[in-house]
């Protein structure tokens, strides 16, 4: 089993609707990460969080550290939210980044 | 403001040459990192620098090596390239380490194709 998981793999919206993507992982951690990666391949850092919620722009990310849970949240979703977001933590021993898969997101017009 | 900028974006290569990858930040960062990324896999650690002059080895050194030339420049180098090498190669940079204190910031990818 992976130490973080996350869900959908896949996601295929219409233009407008409200997205959710859910990471868990099974370690103790210092720090979450959520990434943007656009079809180009470029990688940018969206959220770094402990504990609590943050929120830019139409993109709000939760984390829930007793049930070892994060949600990544994009309103009035629209097509250039197209890509792949990556779940990542920072391992409360190590320091390293331990990654999820990514979640693909498609948003149609 | 450049970034983090790698070279080169595409490189194929045939069994058993060597080539390295080059890096460079310029938001004055203490730590670099080189990750692979394969088709349904997480980001994978090769090699990080915490900071100048020191380099450790990550989740998949085997077959790579580093350099940390200077506190802009982190090389990534394949003595002797397998196919298996194939890969998507990111470099990212940090102000500091941890990573629980700090974001990374990336280059755009190198890819690779190891005939």
């Amino acid at each position: 089993k992976n130490e973080v998981e996350q869900s959908p793999q896949n996601l295929t919206a219409q233009e407008g609707e409200f997205i959710t993507i859910n990471c868990s992982y099974s370690v103790g951690i210092s720090a979450l990460h959520w990434l943007q990666q656009h079809p180009g391949g470029g990688i940018v850092s969206l959220f770094m969080l402990s504990s609590g919620k943050k929120k830019h722009g139409r993109l709000i990310a939760t984390i829930n550290i007793q049930e070892k849970h994060s949600s990544l949240h994009i309103t009035a979703s629209h097509p250039r939210d197209s890509a792949v977001y990556i779940c990542a933590v920072t391992g409360d021993s190590n320091y390293q980044l331990i990654w999820g898969a990514g979640t693909k997101l498609i948003i149609k017009p | 403001n450049a970034g983090v900028t790698q070279t080169p974006k595409f490189q194929v290569l045939k069994t058993g040459q060597s080539m390295t990858l080059q890096c460079a930040q310029d938001m004055n960062h203490n730590s670099m990192y080189w990750y692979r990324q394969d088709p349904g896999m997480g980001l994978r650690l090769i090699y990080y620098s915490a900071s100048e002059g020191t380099t450790d080895k990550g989740e998949v050194p085997n077959g790579y090596n580093v350099s940390r030339l200077n506190k802009r420049e982190f090389s990534l180098r394949l003595e002797s390239a397998a196919p298996s090498q194939t890969s998507v190669y990111f470099c990212a940079s940090s102000a500091l380490y941890p990573l629980a204190k700090n974001i990374q910031y990336f280059g755009a990818g190198t890819r690779l194709s190891v005939l």
